[in-house]
């Protein structure tokens, strides 16, 4: 079975400043997609990065990136001058790749981040 | 392009009684997939719904049903409400085969 843990409940930042949050997965498989997702209070989930397990290269969507570590199964997101907007509870995901694939997204717990002034 | 919508946006039931949730996916997208999410939890995976077929399942009981019509638009039906059952409900439509979704507002529910 597969798990994705995320052990910081809560994390605060300056704004302008750098944050990294951690994610942990679990799979015996050696074929998926990691994601981070962030929901902002009482608003949709929107994607805000994704890495492919086959990809070496770490993901970066503008002020995003990961540091993704397929041996160590970590996972992690830094955002860089960090924003007000950026206050929101931030969820690392995991979905198996090709036939295995049954549309099934798992979460971790969540961290919510908030952005200080 | 239209994206995921949900309604209703809030709905109060009481224990044991019925309810569907409806949603419309994204413009051409072809397959729906249903989360529970409870307060300050992540989404749990209900099913996925391609082709008007169940695709995939969650570990939820078969109390928690759903549908997709021709129009890829798609509904989740439970019955027997339980206490348990208040959470956010989310829907998420995506291409068959690709392992992006996109999530819609979601349902919040409340069971008293």
């Amino acid at each position: 079975a597969q798990t994705v843990t995320q052990s910081q409940p809560e994390m605060s930042v300056q704004e302008a400043e750098t944050v990294t949050l951690s994610c942990t997965y679990d799979t015996s498989e050696s074929n998926y997609y990691l994601f981070w997702y962030k929901q902002p209070p009482s608003r949709q989930m929107i994607l805000v990065i994704r890495q492919e397990a086959y990809k070496q290269q770490n993901a970066t969507e503008n002020r995003f990136s990961v540091n993704f570590q397929k041996a160590a199964k970590s996972f992690s997101l830094k955002i860089s001058d960090s924003q007000l907007g950026d206050t929101a509870m931030y969820f690392c995901a995991f979905i198996l790749h090709g036939s295995s694939n049954t549309g099934k997204l798992i979460f971790g717990q969540g961290t919510t981040l908030q952005v200080k002034p | 392009e239209t994206g995921v919508t949900q309604s209703p946006t809030h709905l109060i039931k009481t224990r044991g009684q019925q309810v569907t949730l409806r949603c419309s996916s994204q413009s051409g997208h072809n397959t729906v997939s249903w989360y529970q999410q409870a307060l300050g939890q992540g989404p749990q995976f209900i099913f996925q719904y391609y082709r008007e077929e169940e695709n995939g399942r969650g570990n939820f009981p078969p109390r928690f049903s759903g549908l997709q019509f021709p129009n890829y638009s798609s509904e989740l039906n439970v019955n027997a409400l339980e206490l348990d059952d208040s959470a956010l409900y989310l829907c998420a439509s995506s291409l068959v085969g690709s392992n992006e979704q996109f999530f819609g507002p979601g349902t919040r529910l409340t069971v008293l």
